[in-house]
């Protein structure tokens, strides 16, 4: 069983819905990360928690420790969301062990 | 600031051939991460170092590989010899406290 285990593996989407992501992990962790893999392959860092919720725009991240679990909600989807979310269980601060990804598509 | 640059952006070599990835860290950033990325296997975190020094290099996969930080502002990974089934996309990472920045990756390919 992998370390990290994310769902939907993939997930198809109309604009403007509201999209949830989950993460849930099995190690102890200091920090968890939520990543973004645009379609030319940058890897952009969203967010790293290690408790309760935090707000960047239209992307919201909540962690539950107790249930070792992390989702990631997207509000009012768009195209340009469409990419690929990747949620990282950090061990320290820098020792990242991955999810193999989501793949989210935002059709307009 | 120009962000975590990598080079080069795409590399096709033979197998047992030597090949040397670089990467210059955001200027300030005392921490630099090197990651694999396969379709097989995903992310994974090979070395890091801070302070030039590596911290943990348990995900190097095996000796062929090696990486060096010589100063704050390089770093390079080193494999030596390739093997086709070192292909992937080589990512770059810097980091001051929290969160890390990546660089562009280098496609890697061994045929």
């Amino acid at each position: 069983k992998n370390e990290v285990e994310q769902s939907p593996q993939n997930l198809t989407a109309q604009e403007g819905e509201f999209i949830t992501i989950n993460c849930s992990y099995s190690v102890g962790i200091s920090a968890l990360h939520w990543l973004q893999q645009h379609p030319g392959g940058g890897i952009v860092s969203l967010f790293m928690l290690s408790s309760g919720k935090k707000k960047h725009g239209r992307l919201i991240a909540t962690i539950n420790i107790q249930e070792k679990h992390s989702s990631l909600h997207i509000t009012a989807s768009h195209p340009r969301d469409s990419a690929v979310y990747i949620c990282a269980a950090g061990r320290g601060y820098h020792d990242m062990r991955f999810g193999a990804g989501t793949r989210l598509t935002v059709k307009p | 600031d120009a962000g975590v640059i990598q080079s080069p952006r795409h590399e096709v070599t033979e197998m047992g051939q030597e090949v040397t990835l670089r990467c210059k860290p955001i200027s300030g950033h005392d921490y630099l991460f090197w990651y694999r990325q396969t379709m097989m296997r995903g992310l994974e975190l090979l070395i890091y170092f801070n302070n030039n020094v590596p911290i943990d290099d348990s995900g190097m996969p095996e000796d062929r590989f090696s990486a060096k930080m010589p100063n704050a502002s390089f770093s390079t990974l080193k494999i030596q010899p390739s093997e086709p089934r070192d292909s992937a996309v080589y990512f770059c990472a810097s980091s001051r406290s929290r969160g890390q920045y990546f660089g562009p990756g280098t496609r890697l390919l061994v045929l």
